[in-house]
């Protein structure tokens, strides 16, 4: 079975541009969360969607948006590109929200964002 | 913001070796989670704990959900070369599921 696929894996922007990032969850999971790994450091919650509906959201600007599809599959956008921008872009999945053994998070290999 | 103190920071490991890493929560979580990260790639789940006090085993790892909910620790026991990389904890303490709090990183290498 495919894990959580990511594109593209590597890409690189000049500031103030705009990207998309997209995310294919697990085949059966609903839920896809959105984070952001920046070099040395944990990642960071940007976004929860869960049925298309916006279950969280981190402490990232207005500038940062998500959406999901009804095939669950998930895009983040990311509007007036700053240096700052470049990272490490995750998506994960689960099968659902509830706190549960069955609604463990997994990880995709993420896509890298370099901002110039 | 909710913060994890995760400790070390980095450590260097000798084949064979037992290794032992913690973290800490400034509140009570959910739920506490471990992953291993390899350069270039994206984080791996090793081992999730959903209750307090769960001591949980993944072949020579096994990881512990605190009693007080605010610390899980993760031991490797016999390091071989392919643990090298970077452990993250992660915990939920609330709100969407989704929302995990990453801890900074545990850094393994190879002792020289």
């Amino acid at each position: 079975d495919a894990g959580v696929t990511q594109s593209p894996t590597h890409l690189i922007k000049t500031r103030g541009q705009h990207v998309t990032l997209r995310c294919s969850p697990i085949s059966g999971h609903k839920s896809v969360s959105w984070y952001q790994q920046v070099l040395g450091q944990g990642p960071q919650f940007i976004f929860q969607y869960y049925e298309k509906e916006e279950r969280g959201r981190g402490n990232f600007p207005d500038r940062f948006s998500a959406r999901q599809f009804p095939n669950y599959s998930s895009e983040l956008n990311v509007n007036a590109l700053l240096l700052g921008d470049s990272a490490l872009y995750l998506c994960a999945s689960s099968p659902g929200v509830g706190r549960s053994s069955g609604n463990t998070i997994y990880f995709g290999e993420g896509s890298w964002l370099t901002v110039v | 913001g909710q913060q994890l103190n995760q400790s070390p920071q980095s450590m260097f490991i000798q084949e064979g070796e037992d290794v032992s890493m913690n973290c800490t929560s400034s509140s009570i979580f959910n739920t506490w989670l471990w992953y291993k990260q390899d350069p270039g790639e994206g984080p791996v789940l090793l081992i999730a704990l959903y209750k307090a006090g769960e001591l949980t085993s993944n072949g020579r790892l096994t990881a512990q959900f605190g009693i007080t909910r605010k610390d899980s620790f993760l031991n490797i026991s016999a390091s071989i070369p392919s643990d090298v990389g970077i452990y993250f904890c992660a915990g939920n303490y609330g709100g969407s599921q989704g929302n995990l709090i990453f801890g900074k990183g545990t850094k393994l290498s190879v002792k020289p």
